[in-house]
């Protein structure tokens, strides 16, 4: 099974700052890596898909980058509804998920 | 657009089985691949099965092939997802989703169900 490995597990920021988020898979997966947000009580929220493509209706503040096992999502001027836990999604092989990153105010 | 939308919460007695449906509306998942995940708590979401609501053809993970079953009701646009044998660390909310487009049986998921939580315990 192909293993997400995601950093940190907690982030605490404030309004207006950038943001950067890891996640690192135990086997080169391509370029097929989504990043998701949820929010307490609600489905996750798609925003970005084959590392970098930004889904339709999601802020251009979210970017994500990287190939193979490195990956990165970036939030930058963050903004109060981002508050939020994000989390990787690898779907090359099967379907393995990062832990999470819950964004916080700090 | 298509919404997914999930039978309500359920409590269950560990070694019952617990039956979740999905529906679909707005669009038709038929031809689409159906998956199902759970997020237990303290645990990353784990991807469970996925299933095509035309024929019920189905993927397992692993850990799930003998406790995990699927029905439909096309007249309903309507998934049904068995778990039997359930346990305590059973004990999760319980997701299907898909993609919206593309035919990959593995894809990004843009739309999801609400969620439904169940709780086993004796």
């Amino acid at each position: 099974d192909i293993q997400m490995t995601q950093s940190p597990s907690t982030l605490s920021a404030s309004v207006g700052d950038s943001v950067t988020v890891t996640c690192r898979a135990s086997q080169n997966v391509g370029n097929w890596l989504a990043w998701y947000q949820q929010k307490p009580g609600e489905a996750p929220k798609l925003l970005i898909y084959k590392a970098s493509s930004l889904q339709g209706g999601v802020p251009s503040r979210f970017s994500g980058s990287g190939s193979g096992t490195e990956f990165t999502l970036t939030i930058s001027s963050l903004q109060p509804d981002d508050f939020a836990t994000y989390f990787c999604h690898q779907y090359k092989t099967y379907s393995t998920f990062g832990q999470g990153t819950k964004v916080e105010i700090k | 657009q298509m919404q997914l939308v999930q039978s309500g919460a359920e409590v269950k007695k560990p070694g019952s089985s617990v039956q979740i449906s999905c529906k679909a509306s707005g669009d038709s998942f038929t031809h689409r691949y159906l998956h199902w995940m759970r997020l237990a708590p303290g645990q990353p979401l784990e991807w469970m099965a996925w299933v095509t609501p035309f024929n019920v053809n189905t993927k397992y993970a692993q850990k799930f092939e003998d406790r995990l079953s699927f029905t439909r009701d096309m007249s309903m646009s309507t998934v049904y997802m068995d778990l039997s044998s359930l346990r305590s660390d059973d004990t999760a909310t319980y997701y299907c989703a898909t993609a919206s487009e593309g035919g990959f049986q593995f894809d990004a998921f843009d739309m999801w169900g609400q969620g439904t939580m169940v709780i086993v315990s004796s």
